[in-house]
């Protein structure tokens, strides 16, 4: 089956800087990455998804960059701001059936 | 719309003791799926449905562990026998799953604590 690593595990970055979370999948049929962002408490929201035709996209501050070569995919965040603090989950899946997450990336932006 | 619904938000109990978490998702969702996150960890996979069937309930840690869906429309996760290590949020997901629209969209959770 498939299987989906994320790193880092936390990250702290300064308010404005940028902050990159890497994942990597294993298996090469998976097509969809969506990331999701859980605040403290609170359920798993998505926040950006990336289907395999595409190479990157981006909506305001956030992007996603897929690389199925390598079968990795990578969330960046710029202009980094307080509420951005939470945790990040990268996920894969092919067709839906059963998505795979990673372990997370916990997130603390220093204001 | 209505996101998806979990009840009880909360939930303890006795080690020993049955429990039945609900979900109801979002209308419309044929698939749906739940998960179990420990306190500080990762979303862990227990069972998916698409419509009223389980084509993968691989996630399920044991027998004590058991789910159903009526109606293509509400879950019932049963945990029978309770144990410590069974406390944990209980997380239900629904998408469409169809072509292009694999969004999943999750519940507020069930909290769980066996005492």
């Amino acid at each position: 089956g498939e299987n989906v690593e994320q790193h880092p595990s936390t990250l702290s970055v300064q308010e404005g800087d940028s902050a990159v979370i890497k994942c990597t999948y294993s298996d090469s049929a998976s097509n969809y990455f969506p990331w999701y962002k859980q605040e403290l408490g609170k359920r798993p929201q998505l926040i950006i998804d990336i289907r395999s035709n595409v190479g990157e996209k981006k909506d305001q501050r956030i992007a996603v960059t897929l690389n199925k070569t390598a079968k990795h995919f990578s969330l960046h965040i710029t202009e980094t701001q307080p509420e951005d603090s939470a945790v990040y989950f990268c996920a894969a899946t092919y067709g839906g059936n059963q998505f795979y997450f990673g372990t997370g990336t916990s997130l603390t932006v220093i204001p | 719309g209505a996101g998806v619904s979990q009840s009880p938000s909360n939930k303890v109990t006795e080690k020993g003791k049955d429990v039945e978490l609900r979900c109801d998702p979002i209308s419309g969702h044929t698939a749906l799926y739940w998960y179990r996150q420990s306190l500080g960890q990762g979303l862990e996979f227990l069972i998916y449905f698409q419509g009223n069937s389980a084509p993968d309930k691989s996630g399920l840690p044991s027998d004590r562990f058991s789910a159903e869906r009526t109606g293509g429309s509400v879950s019932t996760l049963t945990i029978q026998r309770t144990q410590q290590e069974d406390s944990a949020v209980y997380l239900c997901a629904s998408s469409f799953n169809s072509g292009s629209r694999k969004t999943q969209y999750f519940g507020p959770g069930t909290r769980l604590l066996v005492l």
